[in-house]
């Protein structure tokens, strides 16, 4: 089992709807996630982090922790082309630690 | 401020060739990493550096080598380079962005082996 896991998509959305990514991970110990968007040929950058249970929001953006059920999501609302990228799911096992595992990635098609 | 830069940009090797890339932070980090992402595999973490003088193995070290040259200073050696090491390489040092931790990536090395 994959430690992080990611529906790879393509998952396509048209403009102005809510995507919705979603990441499972195996580490019930986990204590830092994150969300990276990636587009085409470029380096990823950080969206969101969030390190307790519930929602955090950030503009159009809000991630979702629920460390129950190991799940971590990323809703995106008022979906625009220029959110068409690969969103990467990244975790740490430890708060402060130095490894960080990614998922393998989900890619969003935003259709205008 | 470059942020995080990485040379070469691109490279073509032959079997058994030997490369070094380089990668330099100017943040004042103190953790960098090293990267390979490959087609549906997302990034996996090569080697790591939590700090200047020490350096640790990742999920896929096989094949590579590490040096932390310095705080700034962080390259990637492969010796005797395999096809299976076609890839894109990033690097990335770790601080914070306003309050959240975040890796921050260099542009990435595209690496073909024939």
């Amino acid at each position: 089992q994959k430690e992080v896991e990611q529906n790879s998509g393509p998952l396509s959305v048209p403009e102005g709807a809510i995507a919705s990514l979603n990441c499972t991970y195996s580490d019930r110990g986990s204590q830092s996630f994150f969300w990276y968007r990636q587009y085409s040929g470029k380096s990823p950058e950080l969206i969101m982090s969030i390190y307790s249970n519930g929602d955090k929001e950030d503009g159009r953006f809000t991630a979702q922790l629920n460390k129950a059920s190991q799940y971590v999501s990323l809703l995106i609302r008022d979906s625009q082309p220029s959110d068409s990228a690969t969103y990467l799911c990244a975790v740490n096992p430890y708060t402060g630690g130095f490894k960080t595992i990614f998922g393998a990635g989900t890619r969003l098609f935003v259709k205008a | 401020n470059a942020g995080v830069t990485q040379t070469p940009k691109f490279q073509v090797l032959k079997t058994g060739q030997s490369m070094t890339l380089q990668c330099a932070q100017d943040m004042n980090h103190n953790s960098m990493y090293w990267y390979r992402q490959d087609p549906g595999m997302g990034l996996r973490l090569i080697y790591y550096s939590a700090s200047e003088g020490t350096t640790d193995k990742g999920e896929v070290p096989n094949g590579y080598n590490v040096s932390r040259l310095n705080k700034r200073e962080f390259s990637l050696r492969l010796e005797s380079a395999a096809p299976s090491q076609t890839s894109v390489y990033f690097c990335a040092s770790r601080g914070l962005a306003g309050s959240q931790e975040t890796q921050y990536f260099g542009p990435g090395t595209r690496l073909l082996v024939l």
